[in-house]
């Protein structure tokens, strides 16, 4: 079935400063996986994806951390904005099955 | 990346009233798409998947009869809802993906609102 979130969790961040988002995942076989950011009022937007025979994958400003030993997924954004203030939600996918998507973290930038 | 549009973005409506909502992938053609539904702080719901030219197939608790779907081309879908309620109102989010394994990319969203 699909994740539902109840409350998300929340990380706060020092405009400039590094952030970390991090992701349990379910299924150890879940093969592909993807970030998205979503603002307020609108859709969720594609960051970054990453396939399950790499453990890193970097663009933007934005760096992906696959550890599939513990089944953990990470988004690191560098230099955080306050443009970067969303909720963030991770994705995994089964040998092209429905995307499972995670609870979703809200990112605030402080000022 | 690919990009979906969904039309209206905002709806008001009154009770009993239905309401058919647009997703269009514009880029490519989705032969998967997905609807979604998101209430306040609380994470993505789906609702159904259709694949074009096939029935929609529906997640448990959601009313078929009441959410109508149909995915009639490659960059089509429409969400139909019937005889809206207050408790209907939500933002409703359609997703497509082109192949299977691939990305699935959002619309931005339709905040649908029921008097």
């Amino acid at each position: 079935g699909e994740s539902v979130g109840l409350h998300l969790p929340t990380l706060s961040v020092q405009e400039g400063d590094n952030s970390i988002i991090n992701c349990a995942y379910s299924n150890s076989a879940s093969d592909y996986f993807i970030w998205y950011k979503q603002e307020s009022g609108k859709g969720p937007q594609f960051i970054i994806d990453i396939r399950s025979n790499m453990d890193k994958r970097q663009g933007q400003r934005v760096t992906v951390l696959l550890n599939k030993t513990v089944k953990h997924l990470s988004l690191q954004i560098a230099a955080t904005q306050p443009g970067d203030s969303a909720v963030y939600f991770c994705a995994e996918n089964l040998l092209g099955q429905n995307f499972v998507f995670g609870p979703g973290t809200r990112l605030s930038v402080l000022p | 990346g690919a990009v979906v549009s969904q039309h209206p973005s905002w709806v008001i409506c009154k009770s009993g009233t239905s309401v058919k909502i647009e997703c269009r992938s514009l880029d490519f053609q989705a032969t998967t798409m997905f609807w979604y539904r998101q209430f306040p702080k609380q994470s993505l719901m789906l609702m159904a998947t259709s694949n074009e030219g096939s029935k929609a197939t529906y997640e448990q608790g959601v009313e078929k009869d009441k959410f109508l779907i149909n995915h009639a081309s490659l960059t089509l879908s429409t969400l139909t809802v019937t005889s809206a309620h207050p408790e209907d109102s939500s933002f409703y989010i359609c997703s497509a993906r082109g192949v299977a394994g691939e990305a699935q990319y959002f619309g931005p969203g339709t905040r649908l609102l029921v008097l």
